[in-house]
């Protein structure tokens, strides 16, 4: 069974600041995806970016982006120019596609503040 | 595009009493999934249907949950009877694959207290 942890419960950060979210996971599949999603107060979850584990290239999507290290089984999420609405939940997510069954396996979350 | 409804969005029972849920997918998604959410944790998946037939049961507890999707599109959980670690948000989410991108987006949830 694949298992996902993200050891910062909480972090805080001056608004316009870099922040960078960690995750790793253990898994003995070659073939799998990586998301990072948000969960705003009392919202629902949003993509936020996602990471196919054949890809060497490390995805980007606008002021979020991610560093993926397959051998060290990292996959961190990087905000740039952070702004008052990144404050959420932030869950690292595993999904192996092989066999039909690919329902996500989540992490604790990440609870990031933006400080005015 | 209309995005994954659910219903209703918050339910308070008695613990012993038994509670239903509804999910509607976004239209074309033949994948569906239910979570449970536990306050202070990551979503665990209980269910996965592909079409109307189950993929993933795994992590259902099926003395006391149970879930159908009948014709394929919309779904129902189901929890009979319930108790006080039932207490938790459930999502539904739908996926698809587009190329060989896959996506799966989350409704916004079931808040449910048992008391």
């Amino acid at each position: 069974a694949q298992t996902v942890t993200q050891s910062q419960p909480e972090m805080s950060v001056q608004e316009a600041e870099t922040v960078t979210l960690s995750c790793t996971y253990d898994t003995s599949e070659s073939n799998y995806y990586l998301f990072w999603y948000k969960q705003p107060p009392s919202r629902q979850m949003i993509l936020v970016i996602r990471q196919e584990a054949y890809k060497q290239q490390n995805a980007t999507e606008n002021r979020f982006s991610v560093n993926f290290q397959k051998a060290a089984k990292s996959f961190s999420l990087k905000i740039s120019d952070s702004q008052l609405g990144d404050t959420a939940m932030y869950f690292c997510a595993f999904m192996n596609p092989g066999g039909g069954a690919d329902g996500l396996t989540f992490g604790k979350g990440t609870h990031l503040i933006i400080q005015p | 595009e209309a995005g994954v409804a659910q219903s209703p969005r918050y339910k308070i029972i008695e613990k012993r009493q038994s509670v239903a849920f509804w999910c509607n997918p976004i239209s074309g998604h033949a994948t569906l999934y239910w979570y449970q959410q536990i306050l202070g944790q990551g979503p665990k998946l209980l269910i996965q249907f592909q079409n109307n037939g189950v993929v993933d049961d795994s992590q259902l507890p099926k003395d006391r949950f149970s879930a159908e999707r009948l014709k394929g599109v919309d779904s129902t959980l189901k929890i009979q009877p319930a108790k006080l670690e039932d207490s938790a948000v459930y999502l539904c989410a739908s996926s698809f694959y587009f190329g060989l991108a896959w996506s799966q987006y989350f409704g916004p949830g079931t808040r449910l207290l048992v008391l």
